[in-house]
Order: C-alpha cells, then sequence, then structure tokens
C-alpha cells in the first residue's frame, strides 16, 4: 500500500493566489522529505530538501521566497506556491526515504494549473 | 549538464523477451542507484536499487546491473508482460540524505 501520500492530488487556481500542497508519510517518521518537480515528457527535478526542524535547503535555481516550505511534524511536510504564475503549472511530487533505507518512497503527485 | 542519462527514450518489446533499460551517469560521487516505474499523473513505483559496492542485483523478475569503470547500469526485465509498460526512469544518490537525480526516463512498451 501507499507510504506516503499527497493532498490534493489536483489544484487549478489563478495566477496571483497561493496554493499550499501536502506530503504525510502514512506509516513512519520522515525527519527529512524532498520535492520535486515534473514539467511534461521531463525528468524530475529535485527543488529542495524538507528537513523537520530546521530550514529547508534549495536546489540552485529555486526560489525559496516563492516555494515556502514547512516541516511542521515528522510525518507532514507542506510546499506553498506563492504568487502563483502560469508557468509554475506543474506536476509536484514529494518523497521520504523509509527508516534508515536509501530508497525513497514517493507521493501521488499534485497536478498544479495556474490559469 | 545532465548527470543521469537515458539515451533511449522509448523501447518496445515482444511480451515474454527481455527489456534492458540502459542508465549512463557522469557523476563519481553517485553511490546508490535506483529504478522507478512511472505512469502518467501518477508518483514513481520503486521497483529495484544497487549500492556501488556491488555489481548485481536481483528481484524476482528484475535485475539491475552495474558497471562502475563504465559508469552505466541497465535493468533487466524477465520476463517482459503487458503490465511492465510504463515509463522507466533511473536515479542516482550522492549521499543517505540527498535527493535523487534522475534520467529523463525511457517508454517501455510491451507488445502482446
Amino acid at each position: 500500500g501507499a507510504v506516503v501520500s499527497q493532498h490534493p492530488s489536483r489544484v487549478i487556481c489563478k495566477s496571483g493566489t497561493s496554493v499550499k500542497i501536502e506530503c504525510r508519510s502514512l506509516d513512519f517518521q520522515a525527519t527529512t522529505m524532498f520535492w520535486y518537480r515534473q514539467f511534461p515528457k521531463q525528468s524530475l527535478m529535485l527543488m529542495a530538501t524538507s528537513n523537520e526542524g530546521s530550514k529547508a535547503t534549495y536546489e540552485q535555481g529555486v526560489e525559496k521566497d516563492k516555494f515556502l516550505i514547512n516541516h511542521a511534524s515528522l510525518t507532514l511536510s507542506t510546499l506553498t506556491v506563492t504568487s502563483a504564475h502560469p508557468e509554475d503549472s506543474s506536476f509536484y511530487i514529494c518523497s521520504a526515504p523509509k527508516n534508515t533505507g536509501r530508497e525513497q518512497y514517493f507521493g501521488p503527485g499534485t497536478r498544479l494549473t495556474v490559469t | 549538464d545532465q548527470q543521469v542519462k537515458q539515451n533511449s527514450p522509448s523501447l518496445s518489446v515482444q511480451e515474454g523477451r527481455i527489456s534492458i533499460l540502459n542508465c549512463d551517469y557522469t557523476n563519481s560521487m553517485f553511490d546508490y542507484f535506483l529504478w522507478y516505474k512511472k505512469y502518467p499523473a501518477e508518483g514513481p513505483t520503486f521497483l529495484i536499487s544497487i549500492s556501488s559496492i556491488k555489481d548485481k542485483n536481483e528481484d524476482g523478475r528484475f535485475t539491475v546491473f552495474l558497471n562502475k569503470s563504465a559508469k552505466h547500469l541497465s535493468l533487466h526485465i524477465v520476463p517482459s508482460q503487458p503490465g511492465d509498460s510504463a515509463v522507466y526512469f533511473c536515479a542516482a544518490s550522492a549521499g543517505g540524505a540527498d535527493g535523487l537525480t534522475f534520467g529523463k526516463g525511457t517508454h517501455l512498451i510491451i507488445q502482446p
């Protein structure tokens, strides 16, 4: 069964508004979670690492003031896309490593469409 | 600069035959490699992984081979089944707390 959930699965918002996406680990605690973005027919690109109890670390080229990450608890990380623009439309996916393994388990993804 | 490369955007294989998906990498710091299967509008599903200290890992119909000197890995699926049709991503990690670097994926199509 699924070990990582995301909500919502799909969201449409107007340009200039903010959207929050939740990522939860279902039966384990995750001190670290990762956020990725996938554009159509492209690879998954790591955006940032969400750390419980400390600030997120962002990959080069990802605006930390635009993509706000909060790791509120050991089972929840949120990504807020602020002042969304049409070019932010994408598929956002989170992942978490389970236990001490190197495998990362992914959520089902969130399709964001900004009109 | 793409650090993980999957040079075949698509691959068509007959049902029952072997599917071989290839992946090359350039970053010598990668020490763990993973294969994921993905359907459209869904998150990737973990298939199999291999540590850089090994050259082969097998799990049922799936086997991953790693050639460190060539910086090349491959995923073998045998026998291929219709349900294997999906996009397969190769991913690599340079440390336990690091995110993954993905290739662009190979769309595997299993022909009946």
